[in-house]
């Protein structure tokens, strides 16, 4: 069974400060690592993350996927109040099973 | 190009009752996905509609069933609720069976009493 664990579960900082969410997982046949942004319903697409070592970049966020120790992080720079949000880390496997998520990260920023 | 849509956006039923949540997919896409997020919890996947034909079914009892329709729209029904189907129901679509490129719609906020 596929298996997406996403650490911290909740986190709260300060406007400005920079923060790292991590995800490792557990996946037959990988295929890819996507990250999501909720905020209230929907979640938003971030990145999607296929090889090691590939830094993928938008604005103040990036992430990165470590394929043989089984883990990815999204990293936000400069973070300000409207990236308050919960952070969902997903794989998609082999199957036709849709997409595994983790319990997402809670992040707070405070001003 | 419309988003994916779907109806009702709040719902309150009691035990042992069904209910249908509907999901318009995006302009094109003819996959419909259907997730289950329990409050402080990631999505879990139920099942996924291809071409009006179940695709791919997660860990869920029967009584959660679904269709598909020739315009993709998509329809969840859950039969004999329970209170722990309480939850944030979301659905989302995609072309073809390209599961990275899902677009997710809003979602059902579901309540059991």
């Amino acid at each position: 069974e596929d298996k997406v664990v996403q650490s911290p579960l909740s986190l709260v900082v300060h406007e400005g400060d920079t923060v790292t969410l991590n995800c490792s997982y557990e996946v037959t046949n990988f295929r890819s690592l996507l990250w999501y942004k909720q905020e209230k319903k929907a979640p938003t697409f971030l990145f999607m993350l296929t090889s090691s070592g590939i830094e993928k970049k938008s604005g103040r966020l990036s992430s990165i996927l470590d394929k043989k120790e089984l883990f990815s992080i999204l990293n936000i720079t400069a973070t300000q109040t409207g990236d308050s949000a919960i952070y969902l880390c997903a794989v998609v496997g082999g199957g036709a099973d849709g997409l595994t998520f983790g319990k997402g990260t809670h992040l707070i920023i405070q001003p | 190009e419309t988003g994916v849509t779907q109806s009702p956006t709040h719902l309150i039923k009691t035990r042992g009752q069904q209910v249908t949540l509907r999901c318009s997919s995006q302009s094109g896409h003819n996959t419909v996905s259907w997730y289950q997020q329990a409050l402080g919890q990631g999505p879990q996947f139920i099942f996924q509609y291809y071409r009006e034909e179940e695709n791919g079914r997660g860990n869920f009892p029967p009584r959660f069933s679904g269709l598909q329709f020739p315009n993709y729209s998509s329809e969840l029904n859950v039969n004999a609720l329970e209170l722990d189907d309480s939850a944030l129901y979301l659905c989302a679509s995609s072309s073809g069976l390209n599961t990275e490129t899902q677009y997710f719609g809003p979602g059902t906020r579901l309540l059991v009493l």
